[in-house]
């Protein structure tokens, strides 16, 4: 069974950083496009940004571009998430996602239970 | 404000039939890109519910499909149980946006 496991959440100031990591299990790694999800209390899904299998290509929601920054360690199945310049904005619960094509656009069959960011001072 | 428009909320009372719809535009859905669906039990992580417009994955009932029409889909859930009450998303891609993916805004369905 494919497993994520997100850690790395916690509170942080206004203009802090922190730095999100996903272990994963289960599939073999570096085949896969992996993603961050978050989701802000009470707020619906949003994409954050997509690294691909080899770690070549990333992809970035305009809200986080130059902020964050994907990256994967294929060595250690890992998954992680650079985050700086916090902003009470970004507070949500953070998922890791596993991506997989079947059709024309990718859908994600695979998510972790989440770990939560808090940005407040 | 997504370009995958759900109506926020819907109801039904078991044993009905209820239809979630997502509607897009010639840039996404009306482009052909596949639209997939999650479930999100209430304080769980989603799951994905149907893949490429009207696939369900292994272990998702019967209940549970999905079609496409022109710019917009839909998620229709028959025989409803109280269990269904939770939030679904809907999910493409927009061949305008920079975004690898988008999510529509969500429904909670509430099972009365």
């Amino acid at each position: 069974d494919v497993q994520l496991l997100e850690s790395g959440g916690g509170l942080v100031q206004p203009g802090g950083s922190l730095r999100l990591s996903c272990a994963a299990s289960g599939f073999t790694f570096g085949s896969f496009a992996l993603s961050w999800v978050r989701q802000a209390p009470g707020k619906g899904l949003e994409w954050v940004a997509t690294i691909s299998g080899g770690g070549g290509t990333t992809y970035y929601a305009d809200s986080v571009r130059g902020q964050f920054s994907i990256s994967r360690d294929n060595s250690k199945n890992t998954l992680y998430l650079q985050m700086n310049s916090l902003r009470a904005e970004d507070t949500a619960l953070y998922y890791c996602a596993k991506e997989r094509f079947t059709g024309r656009n990718p859908e994600i069959d695979s998510w972790g239970q989440g770990t939560l960011v808090t940005v407040s001072s | 404000q997504s370009v995958l428009t759900q109506p926020p909320s819907m109801s039904g009372a078991p044993g009905q039939r209820v239809t979630i719809s997502c509607t897009g535009s010639s840039s996404n859905i009306g482009a052909g890109y596949d639209v997939h669906w999650y479930q999100q039990l209430p304080g769980t992580a989603p799951k994905l519910l149907i893949y490429g417009n009207n696939n369900r994955p292994s272990g998702v009932p019967d209940r549970f499909s999905g079609s496409k029409s022109g710019a917009s889909a839909s998620l229709a859930i028959i025989g409803l149980q109280a269990e269904d009450e939770a939030d679904y998303y809907c999910q493409s891609y927009d061949s305008t946006l920079t975004a690898h993916m988008v999510f529509g805004g969500g429904t909670k369905l509430t099972v009365l």
